[in-house]
């Protein structure tokens, strides 16, 4: 069965560089979730999209934004990148009308920030 | 305070042994609530929701105490394999699942 797919899995930028990272939710899944998590830190919520539309904002940086396109996948942009955004992104994605809760991550994107 | 607390651990036990983990959440108003399994350097995966109930997966049990705000995993009989950090995660709202900072588990031969 098809998965999350995120790219890239690895990128190394140095300070004040930007990033940008793709996320590919599962098809028909029509809400995406971008967390981040630090070196031995639980997953933080940045952001989410449902239907292409923002349904919900975590603890985003201002200089990081994102989006969902026509096809559902997602954009996680960081600008004037930080040490302190080195970090695990995972991407995850669901069906609203399966009213689970749970969410499929893709294997994540590892930003080392130099 | 944290919307969700967990003990971070590291829980030490040997193989066959029962291991519980508590988790507790601030937000009263959560609707949903599920214990997902993070291997080292890998992605979250759900391991079980958590009912009011109370329900139980082989050799997982899972309890909702709604009053007391807490949910907790039990472990019986454990295995190498389970060795991981266990993610207690909660739904104060639609579409928003916070997680806690998740208890690593560690089962030695």
């Amino acid at each position: 069965a098809a998965g999350v797919i995120q790219s890239p899995r690895h990128l190394i930028k140095e300070k004040r560089e930007t990033a940008t990272l793709k996320c590919y939710p599962i098809p028909r899944h029509d809400t995406v979730y971008w967390y981040q998590q630090g070196p031995g830190q639980d997953p933080q919520f940045l952001i989410s999209f449902y239907e292409k539309m923002q349904s919900d904002k975590g603890s985003i940086p201002d200089r990081f934004s994102a989006q969902q396109f026509s096809d559902y996948h997602s954009e996680l942009n960081m600008s004037s990148l930080e040490l302190g955004d080195s970090a695990l992104y995972f991407c995850a994605s669901s069906l609203v009308a399966e009213n689970t809760g749970e969410l499929f991550f893709g294997e994540g994107s590892r930003l080392t920030v130099l | 305070r944290k919307e969700v607390e967990q003990d971070p651990g590291p829980f030490n036990v040997p193989e066959g042994a029962t291991v519980a983990f508590n988790c507790t959440y601030s937000n009263s108003a959560s609707q949903s609530f599920f214990w997902y399994r993070q291997d080292c350097r890998k992605e979250p995966k759900l391991l079980m929701s958590v009912y009011s109930s109370g329900n139980e997966d082989g050799r997982f049990t899972a309890q909702l105490n709604r009053a007391s705000q807490y949910i907790s995993l039990l472990i019986r009989d454990s295995k190498l394999s389970d060795s991981a950090t266990y993610l207690c995660v909660v739904n104060p709202r639609f579409q928003k699942l916070v997680f806690g900072t998740g208890t690593r588990l560690l089962v030695s031969p």
